[in-house]
């Protein structure tokens, strides 16, 4: 099955630095890959996702880039802001009838002010 | 659009009893639900994809007769956790996919605390 990393598992910036959270995955055949942000006692929210077919997409301060041949794909914040701290969460769906998502580990983000 | 709810937010059992956690999606029809068990600090771990209308499948070593997953229709999934236990103290999180867009999107509840004393 899918196997999905995600580095770093925690990261500080000050306000207004940039934030960039790496995604490895397994499965070449995955071709969907949305990020999530979950705060505490919170569901997760998707922020941004982008499939197999582009390289990259961006909504305003959010972009997420992906490398098929290296199977990676990687979620950029730029100008960050106290609201971004949460935990975030990379995600690649398989290719099973279920298209089932796999997670990665998670990544706690605190923007410092 | 695409709002997923869950109720309740919080429960709080004794040990032996057991809870009724609900997931409906609020303006869309969902055909596919997913229910995800989240420890502290912690990823996400699917424990079964619920179809309308058809059994659940359940993901490898979850207990289909601890935990029930009934998705009597298509804005409506519950899990039953039978017989709770303190090990069943988790974050409880379902999912909903819509069925415009792509096959594979997936919308979030809130989440359900549940703690077994």
């Amino acid at each position: 099955g899918e196997n999905v990393e995600q580095h770093p598992s925690t990261l500080s910036v000050q306000e207004g630095d940039s934030a960039v959270i790496k995604c490895t995955y397994s499965d070449s055949a995955s071709n969907y890959f949305p990020w999530y942000k979950q705060e505490l006692g919170k569901g997760p929210q998707l922020i941004i996702d982008i499939r197999s077919n582009v390289g990259e997409k961006k909504d305003q301060r959010i972009a997420v880039t992906l490398n098929k041949t290296a199977k990676h794909f990687s979620l950029h914040i730029t100008e960050t802001q106290p609201e971004d701290s949460a935990v975030y969460f990379c995600a690649a769906s398989d290719q099973t009838g279920a298209n089932n998502l796999f997670f990665g580990t998670g990544t706690r983000l605190t923007v410092i002010p | 659009g695409a709002v997923v709810s869950q109720h309740p937010s919080r429960v709080i059992c004794k040990s032996g009893t057991s809870v009724k956690i609900e997931c409906r999606s609020l303006d869309f029809q969902a055909t596919t639900m997913f229910w995800y068990r989240q420890f502290p600090k912690q990823s996400l771990m699917l424990m079964a994809t619920s179809n309308e209308g058809s059994k659940a499948t359940y993901e490898q070593g979850v207990e289909k007769d601890k935990f029930l997953i009934n998705h009597a229709s298509l804005t409506l999934s519950t899990l039953t956790v039978t017989s709770a236990h303190p090990e069943d103290s988790s974050f409880y999180i379902c999912s909903a996919r819509p069925p415009r867009g792509g096959h594979d999107e997936q919308f979030f509840g809130p989440g359900t605390r549940l703690t077994v004393l």
